[in-house]
């Protein structure tokens, strides 16, 4: 049973537009939310994370949205850059530690 | 910046073969992890540790062993490798969960690509 989902294996966006990641989760106890992008031949580095306790955090170009009642997150980037395409994992930490989606490969186009 | 180093980078198995990957932090991180990733797949927890001499299972930690003789090191051993222990390994790090930090930000290494054929 998946308790953290993104449901879109593959997005694809334009360059310089807004690109939104999606997830879902089903573990209220979940305290913090975090975002990780991840290249080809290489490890996970951290995005942007955001606190149970907030709606919504911001970091540059890259901006993260809770939606507590919903148990529901995004991730906004904008705007879209070549840089930006990867896979994008998302990951809720609660007392088990992280639990992990299955990520979304993101793909900007020129 | 070393941060989390892994070894190796690839190796191909055959059936029954033992091996350790390799996992070194410079980061004086207490807790230890070690992930697998399957194709299509997120990320699994197989091993981790809150410290020297302390280590637990994940997720998936059926056909691996871990230690955790120092800080900064934590090998995974696979005794008798499985055709379904063909994944990518990702060894991580962090500083334990606390009031102060970002959600137990995990530092990942570059991933160890493992074939069992």
């Amino acid at each position: 049973d998946q308790q953290v989902k993104q449901n879109s294996p593959s997005l694809s966006v334009q360059e310089g537009r807004i690109s939104i990641l999606n997830c879902d989760y089903t573990n209220s106890m979940f305290d913090y939310f975090l975002w990780y992008k991840k290249y080809p031949a290489e490890g996970p580095t951290f995005l942007i994370s955001i606190s149970s306790i907030k709606d919504k955090n911001e970091d540059g170009r890259f901006t993260v949205f809770l939606n507590k009642s919903a148990k529901h997150l995004s991730l906004h980037i904008v705007p879209s850059q070549p840089g930006d395409s990867a896979v994008y994992f998302c990951a809720a930490s609660g007392a088990d530690g992280l639990t992990f989606g299955k990520g979304t490969h993101l793909i900007i186009q020129p | 910046n070393a941060g989390v180093t892994q070894t190796p980078k690839f190796r191909i198995l055959k059936i029954g073969q033992s091996m350790t990957l390799q996992c070194t932090q410079d980061m004086n991180h207490n807790y230890m992890y070690w992930y697998r990733q399957d194709p299509g797949m997120g990320l699994k927890l197989i091993y981790y540790s809150v410290g020297a001499g302390i280590t637990d299972k994940g997720e998936v930690p059926n056909g691996y062993n871990v230690s955790r003789s120092t800080t900064e090191d934590f090998p995974l051993r696979l005794e008798l490798a499985a055709p379904s222990q063909t994944s990518v390994y990702f060894c991580a790090s962090s500083r334990p969960r606390g009031p102060r930090n970002s959600g137990n930000t995990i530092y990942f290494g570059e991933g160890s690509w493992l074939t069992v054929v």
